[in-house]
């Protein structure tokens, strides 16, 4: 089956831009978590969505949002982009949630200058 | 909040010698999830434990669930290089959030 695809891979904004990444999880899966990964560091818990509610949510300004449409699939959305925004954001999807074990998608490297 | 710690931040191993990381939980787990992430690349789930005391093995990995379901360990056995990677160690919380360890980075000594 299919595993998690995020798009686009990489991306390079300039400060004060917003961008939005896309997440398709595994089909059925109901679950959608997105993570901050910067280098050296571990995973940074932005926020879950489950069967289109926001589940959960993690330390991050209200620049940083996500919805999740019917199908599952997933958007966040980075407002007035900073450069320490740079880093790379993983999707990973689960069945139900935590109870669970969660495939990642390669993730998306946004750069800001 | 609920913490997961996990210790060594890092190792350094020769190659043909074992690795183990810890993680430690402020609370009792439902379950413990365990993750390698290669470098450049994205974690890939390896496997969870949900009884306490459990221990499961996959080749020359183990990974033992502690008693109290607040503490696992991950074993590596004659590691290999195609072992390099970070391990994270993750549980879920009271709120259906999955709590992340800082994970272990194993290093091949050259």
């Amino acid at each position: 089956k299919a595993g998690v695809t995020q798009t686009p891979r990489y991306l390079i904004k300039t400060r004060g831009q917003q961008v939005t990444l896309s997440c398709s999880p595994i089909s059925g899966h109901r679950s959608v978590s997105w993570y901050q990964q910067t280098p050296g560091q571990g995973l940074q818990f932005l926020f879950e969505y489950f069967s289109e509610t926001q589940r959960n949510k993690g330390n991050f300004p209200g620049r940083f949002s996500g919805r999740q449409f019917s199908n599952s699939r997933s958007e966040m959305n980075v407002s007035t982009l900073e450069l320490g925004d740079s880093a790379l954001y993983l999707c990973a999807s689960s069945l139900e949630g935590q109870n669970y074990g969660y495939t990642f998608g390669s993730g998306t490297r946004l750069t800001v200058v | 909040g609920q913490q997961v710690m996990q210790i060594p931040q890092y190792q350094h191993v020769q190659e043909g010698e074992d690795f183990t990381t810890y993680c430690n939980s402020s609370t009792t787990l439902s379950n413990i999830q365990w993750y390698k992430q290669r470098p450049g690349g994205h974690p890939v789930f390896l496997i969870q434990l949900v009884k306490s005391g459990e221990v499961k093995k996959q080749k020359r990995l183990t990974f033992q669930f502690g008693e109290a379901k607040k503490n696992s360990s991950l074993h590596i056995t004659a590691t290999q290089t195609t072992d390099v990677g970070t391990y994270f160690c993750a549980g879920p919380d009271s709120n259906y959030q999955l709590i992340w360890g800082a994970g272990t980075k194993l290093i091949i000594k050259p």
